[in-house]
């Protein structure tokens, strides 16, 4: 079975670029969440998805970030235009349901972005 | 690989030798408690979990402690093999929301 795909893995701008990124879910997913990971430290948690709905956004800039999931399965996160401090990795990971029963999220492999 | 973290509390145990890692957590709410295991360039991947209303669960050389009067939960790692080496992760789950704690890297000597 494959797993949750991201692209793209690397990517280097400059500030003030826009950047997106992608993610393919596990089929039959209909929670997608979006992570942060800074050098360091846990990730945290930028928007989920609970198909193509955001039922959680709180920790989304949204002056500068967006996302979209259209037709519930997809999902692509834009930061534009790119600052210093958005160096990091993106998470893409997905659950069933929720993972209501459970705490397991599938995750991707992450974008690194680097702004010089 | 690209390293995922530079200033982790660190681990080095011998190979062939038990693994504790612990873990503070801070909201009584939370109803499960979960280790997620990260090598280097890849995202976390689920080991096990526990629910807030046991105190222990055994898996694959893996048991995880769970204590609620302290707020502390442990992942034991029995006869650690090189491919533990990597950064552990604990993380707290409250309804649909999952909140990542500090990792501890794990290395492992041969």
């Amino acid at each position: 079975e494959a797993g949750v795909v991201q692209s793209p893995r690397y990517k280097i701008i400059e500030k003030k670029q826009p950047v997106a990124f992608w993610c393919n879910p596990i089929s039959g997913h209909n929670t997608l969440y979006w992570y942060l990971q800074n050098l360091g430290q846990g990730p945290e948690l930028l928007i989920r998805y609970e198909n193509e709905e955001a039922v959680d956004d709180s920790q989304l800039p949204k002056d500068r970030f967006s996302a979209e999931r259209l037709k519930g399965v997809d999902s692509t996160l834009k930061i534009q235009p790119a600052e210093l401090g958005d160096s990091a990795v993106y998470l893409c990971a997905s659950s069933l349901e929720g993972g209501r029963r459970t705490g397991e999220l599938f995750f991707g492999e992450g974008s690194r972005l680097t702004v010089l | 690989g690209e390293s995922v973290g530079l200033h982790l509390p660190t681990l080095s145990v011998q190979e062939g030798d038990n693994s504790i890692i612990n873990c503070a957590y801070s909201n009584s709410a939370s109803d499960y408690f979960i280790w997620y295991k990260q090598e280097s360039g890849k995202g976390p991947q689920f080991i096990i979990d526990i629910r807030s209303n046991m105190d222990k669960r055994q898996g694959q050389r893996v048991t995880v402690l769970l204590n609620k009067t302290v707020k502390h939960l442990s992942l034991q790692i029995a006869a650690t093999q090189p491919g533990d080496s990597a950064v552990y992760f604990c993380a707290e789950k409250a309804g649909n929301k999952l909140t990542f704690g500090g990792g501890t890297r794990v290395l492992v000597k041969p």
